[in-house]
Formats: structure tokens, C-alpha cells, sequence
């Protein structure tokens, strides 16, 4: 069964700090999908990747395929940042993380 | 284009009752999905769907069903609600085993 583990469950960061939230994965997954969840409740996906690096705006998403890990991070962070940042993986059905609750304060 | 939609937004169900919670896309996607989402925990797989007539269970089937008589619908069924069942469910679509398109949610509370 495919695992995937998100850190930290918490985060909490001052306006302007750079963020990084880290996921590792189990064997068997042939792409990673980064979520965020706002306060709302819907979900959009930011970013899918099966290796390498990939960035819209002042995110960016990294995966290392080898060590089965990959990162989201946040430059130049702002309070619209703060949502809950899933981490996925999976063929036809995903696999999902207990998500990182991420505050930037003002 | 809608995206994505769900019906209903809210309901409350009493121990034993039916329901079917809806979900459409207008996308084309062919491939749709299932989550819950229960709170503390990750949204996990109830079922999914890679195109009309094919479903296949997820990692937590028991006390659903589904069918995909279309590529726009894909309806869940709760036969004899169970408290266990409360939680927030989401239906997702996807063209391949590419990026989900997620619909606003179902917040479901059985009581």
C-alpha cells in the first residue's frame, strides 16, 4: 500500500519568510501532486510532477525520484498563502497526505 | 465551462437513510473520483471511474456504490447511513492520470 508523509503538520511564518513543506512517498507512484486546500474548503491542485522541478508564480515544486521525496516551496510568503498544502500520490486514484496547515501572519 | 460540480453543498442524514450525492463535469474528463474527508485525516479513494461502464473501488468502498452511465455524471450512493459516514466528499475528474479538477465539496453529517 502506498504511503505518503507530509512535514511539518504545522507551520507558522512571518510575512515574507521562504517556506518549504516536505513529502515522502512509498514505492509505486508514478506522480506527485501538491493540493492546497483554502480555509473554504475547496481544493485546487498546484503542481504534478514525476521528476525534476516545476514553478508557477512564488511556488515552486521539487521531487527527487531516488530518495522518494519532494518539496513545495513558498517564496516572499504572504497571509493569501495560508491554506493547507497537500501532498498526493498515485496512478488512478491518489494517495494523500494529512496536509500542512501553513499561517503567514502579517 | 462549470468545471466540476456537486449537489448538494450540506445535508443531514438520520441512521439508516438513503442518499446519492451528484457529481457532474463538463470537461470531457475520463477519468472521475470519490474522496472523504474526515477531519485530522488525509482525503482517502472511496471509488473511481476511467470511463463510461467501468468503476473500480478505492481504499474505503464499504457503504457506497457508484455507477458512469455518462462521461459527465458520477453519482454516490450510501445505502443505510452510518455515522461513520460523516465527513466531506469530494469529487474530483481528470482527462488521464493527469491533474484532478475538484468540485466544491459534500458536507455530509449523519446523525
Amino acid at each position: 500500500k502506498n504511503e505518503v508523509e507530509q512535514s511539518p503538520q504545522n507551520l507558522t511564518a512571518q510575512e515574507g519568510e521562504f517556506i518549504t513543506i516536505n513529502c515522502s512517498y512509498s514505492v509505486g507512484i508514478s506522480a506527485l501532486h501538491w493540493l492546497q486546500q483554502h480555509p473554504g474548503g475547496g481544493i485546487v491542485s498546484l503542481f504534478m510532477l514525476s521528476s525534476g522541478k516545476k514553478k508557477h508564480g512564488r511556488l515552486i515544486a521539487t521531487i527527487n525520484i531516488q530518495e522518494k521525496h519532494s518539496s513545495l516551496h513558498i517564496t516572499a510568503s504572504h497571509p493569501r498563502d495560508s491554506a493547507v498544502y497537500i501532498c498526493a500520490g498515485g496512478a488512478d486514484g491518489l494517495t494523500f497526505g494529512k496536509g500542512t496547515h501553513l499561517i503567514i501572519q502579517p | 465551462n462549470a468545471g466540476v460540480t456537486q449537489t448538494p453543498k450540506f445535508r443531514i442524514l438520520k441512521i439508516g437513510q438513503s442518499m446519492t450525492l451528484q457529481c457532474a463535469q463538463d470537461m470531457n474528463h475520463n477519468y472521475m473520483y470519490w474522496y472523504r474527508q474526515d477531519p485530522g485525516m488525509g482525503l482517502k479513494l472511496i471509488y473511481y471511474s476511467v470511463g463510461a461502464g467501468i468503476t473500480d473501488k478505492g481504499e474505503v468502498p464499504n457503504g457506497y456504490n457508484v455507477s458512469r452511465s455518462t462521461t459527465e455524471d458520477f453519482p454516490l450512493r450510501l445505502e443505510l447511513a452510518a455515522p461513520s459516514q460523516t465527513s466531506v466528499y469530494f469529487c474530483a475528474s481528470s482527462p488521464a492520470t493527469y491533474e484532478q479538477y475538484f468540485g466544491p465539496g459534500t458536507r455530509l453529517t449523519v446523525t
